[in-house]
């Protein structure tokens, strides 16, 4: 099976501020990796897909890169919208994984 | 517009069951891959099982042996069967549409309390 591991598990920032996190996997996924955004008692939302394809109606101060095994989710300017919990996601192989999540907070 | 509805949530013993549904408006669950995705309170998110639009099923350890999906291609409806429910099924259960994109679409998800 493959690990998604997410790095950090936190994130204080501040409107404004630019903000980056990294998911690693455990073997060569390609670009098959997506990520999402949950906020408090909803359904995650899909942001992200093959590694730094923007889903539609996405803003564009979302971004990916990355492939193989290292990614990296940027946000270029927080908004107030933003502050929400983020995974990483493979669909290389079943079964499918998350990273553990990174809760974004407001410092 | 394209959505999906759960229902069938609720609390159960410890082994006993559980069926889920999950309808489909705006798209057909028969053309896609579909896929239940679960997430324990206050926990991560961990993906459960996937039908695919020719049959083809896959589950993960945690529920394989235990759990069943399946569709109803008139009513557009996404199921899954759940049987010997222990506590650490405890859970909101999403349904997700599941495309070269990942999981596009997702439910609003019900929640399944397995009791001792």
């Amino acid at each position: 099976d493959i690990q998604m591991t997410q790095s950090p598990s936190t994130l204080s920032a501040s409107v404004g501020d630019r903000v980056t996190i990294t998911c690693r996997a455990s073997e060569s996924i390609s670009y098959w990796l997506a990520w999402y955004q949950q906020r408090p008692g909803k359904a995650p939302k899909l942001l992200i897909y093959k590694a730094s394809s923007l889903e539609s109606g996405v803003p564009s101060r979302f971004s990916g890169s990355g492939s193989g095994t290292e990614f990296t989710f940027t946000i270029s300017i927080l908004q107030p919208d933003d502050f929400a919990v983020y995974y990483c996601q493979q669909y290389y192989s079943y079964p499918y994984s998350f990273g553990q999540g990174t809760k974004l907070e407001i410092k | 517009e394209m959505q999906l509805v759960e229902s069938g949530g609720g609390s159960v013993q410890r082994g006993g069951s559980l069926r889920l549904s999950c309808v489909a408006s705006g798209f057909t669950v028969s053309s896609d891959y579909m896929s239940w995705v679960r997430q324990a309170p206050g926990k991560g998110l961990e993906w459960v099982s996937v039908l695919y639009s020719g049959g083809t099923t896959y589950y993960a350890d945690s529920v394989k042996g235990r759990f069943t999906i399946s569709r109803h291609n008139s009513n557009n409806t996404l199921y899954l069967q759940m049987n010997s429910l222990r506590l650490e099924d405890t859970a909101v259960y999403f349904c997700a549409r599941t495309t070269v994109k990942g999981f596009d679409i997702w439910g609003q998800g019900t929640m399944v309390t397995v009791s001792p």
